[in-house]
């Protein structure tokens, strides 16, 4: 099935650094989401857009649903240990019944 | 807060064995979803669910079932486990056209 692209597949950042990363597609979007999964854990939702030009925060987290509806980006700032963890981006498409479409997600790495 | 719990985090079975695996949703979402997780493949569909007894098959929905006969709980059957089923199970939930919320997962081992 289709996937939205995220890259790179890995990231290292100093702790208290900012961190962007973003998530594209060639299709349109009705929605996009955000996810944060820790080792041997279940994802878990972080920020959900569902208007084109949308900006969204979660405590140090802001993510934007791109004007174009073909991209989103989530920015992290004043990272921290525990933000380690792999980011999932995800969208739905129209008409797709609640069915999404995954990014293969970014490891995300914070050295003290 | 969605609360969506799965069986068992740690699952170990035999080849051949028939494997349950059950989702629980406390927040009356009418979809459900049963995806695999395998490194460097990413999270896949495997069946969702948007109904009670509804049914859709996902992107890899071969030498698996499913079964939704209450709204709150849908299970993932593999009928006859083989080791390349050995993975990483995600349930999750949502309401139409919103976010979708996962369980803690099972990891599947099947020897």
């Amino acid at each position: 099935g289709q996937q939205l692209n995220q890259s790179p597949q890995s990231m290292f950042i100093q702790e208290g650094e900012d961190v962007s990363m973003n998530c594209t597609s060639s299709s349109i979007f009705n929605t996009w989401l955000w996810y944060k999964q820790d080792p041997g854990e279940g994802p878990v939702l972080l920020i959900a857009l569902y208007k084109a030009g949308e900006l969204t925060s979660n405590g140090r987290l802001t993510a934007q649903f791109g004007i174009t509806r073909k991209d989103s980006f989530l920015n992290i700032s004043a990272s921290i240990p525990s933000d380690v963890g792999i980011y999932f981006c995800a969208g739905q498409l129209a008409g797709a019944n609640s069915k999404l479409t995954f990014g293969k997600g970014i490891t995300l790495s914070v050295r003290p | 807060d969605v609360k969506v719990t799965q069986s068992s985090r740690y699952l170990v079975k035999r080849t051949g064995e028939k494997v349950f695996l059950e989702c629980v949703q406390d927040m009356d979402h009418e979809n459900m979803f049963w995806y695999r997780q395998d490194p460097g493949l990413g999270l896949r569909l495997i069946y969702f669910s948007y109904d009670v007894k509804m049914k859709e098959k996902g992107d890899i929905p071969e030498g698996y079932s499913v079964s939704r006969e209450k709204k709150e709980r849908f299970s993932l059957i593999l009928e006859s486990a083989s080791t390349n089923q050995t993975s990483m199970y995600l349930c999750a939930s949502s309401l139409n056209k919103r976010g979708q919320y996962f369980g803690p997962g099972t990891r599947l081992t099947v020897l």
